[in-house]
């Protein structure tokens, strides 16, 4: 299985400052097909994932500039230039390369 | 419009059976891979399985190869989460999303998410 570890698992930020959360996986996600098979994803209590970032940087739609992706290969990097209240939850990274597919612990997010 | 509507909470007690759902509207159901991800309380998302509609293709996660089954009704656009005999540990939240039958696409991948499913397994 492909090992996802992100870092830290806690954050508490105060609101407009930035806030960056890692992720590493086991081995590359570099996939055969050329993409690098690693998404990021948001949830608030109570509610399903919401797929914030797919192959590493490509922001969905409705996503706030705000939020980037970074990295290649087996580390990644969320970041979020100026966090807002509506940023509290969970956030989570997961490989898409091989299966079983892996989720990295999650990293909460509280605003100071 | 892409939905995934998952059927409601349920209460069961140890060593019930059950049997959720998780249909797809508004897309071509057959041709996209259907996950399933247990949320148990205060905890993380975990893969169990997933299925492919158009052949029933299923690959379980290490985890819970031979604790669930997971099944497919094309004709219906369903797909189904299963158990035999249920424990107090199985009690969570599931998840149903979907993912194109290609790799190469993965913008198609984990876009949409069922509203989850609330599993009670208690005495």
């Amino acid at each position: 299985d492909y090992v996802m570890t992100q870092s830290p698992l806690s954050l508490v930020v105060t609101l407009g400052q930035p806030a960056s959360i890692s992720c590493r996986a086991g081995q590359t996600l570099l996939y055969t097909d050329g993409n690098t098979h690693l998404h990021w994803f948001h949830q608030r209590p109570g509610q399903p994932p919401r797929r914030l970032i797919y192959k590493v940087s490509n922001r969905d739609s409705g996503v706030p500039d705000r939020f980037s992706g970074s990295g290649s290969g087996a580390e990644f990097t969320l970041k979020i230039s100026r966090v807002e209240a509506e940023d509290v939850g969970i956030y989570y990274c997961m490989q898409g390369k091989n299966w079983p597919w892996t989720f990295g612990q999650g990293t909460r997010l509280e605003i100071k | 419009e892409v939905q995934l509507v998952q059927s409601g909470a349920v209460v069961k007690k140890p060593g019930e059976s059950l049997k959720i759902s998780c249909k797809g509207s508004g897309y071509s159901f057959s041709n996209y891979w259907i996950g399933w991800v247990r949320q148990m309380p205060g905890k993380g998302l975990e893969w169990m399985g997933i299925i492919y509609p158009d052949d029933s293709d299923t690959k379980y996660s290490p985890s819970f190869q031979g604790q669930v089954t997971i099944s497919a009704d094309k004709s219906i656009n369903t797909a189904y989460l299963q158990w035999s005999s249920l424990r107090a540990s199985d009690t969570a939240t599931y998840f149903c999303t979907r993912r194109d039958a290609s790799i190469a696409i993965p913008e198609r991948a984990f876009d949409f998410w069922g509203q989850g499913t609330m599993v009670t397994v208690s005495s």
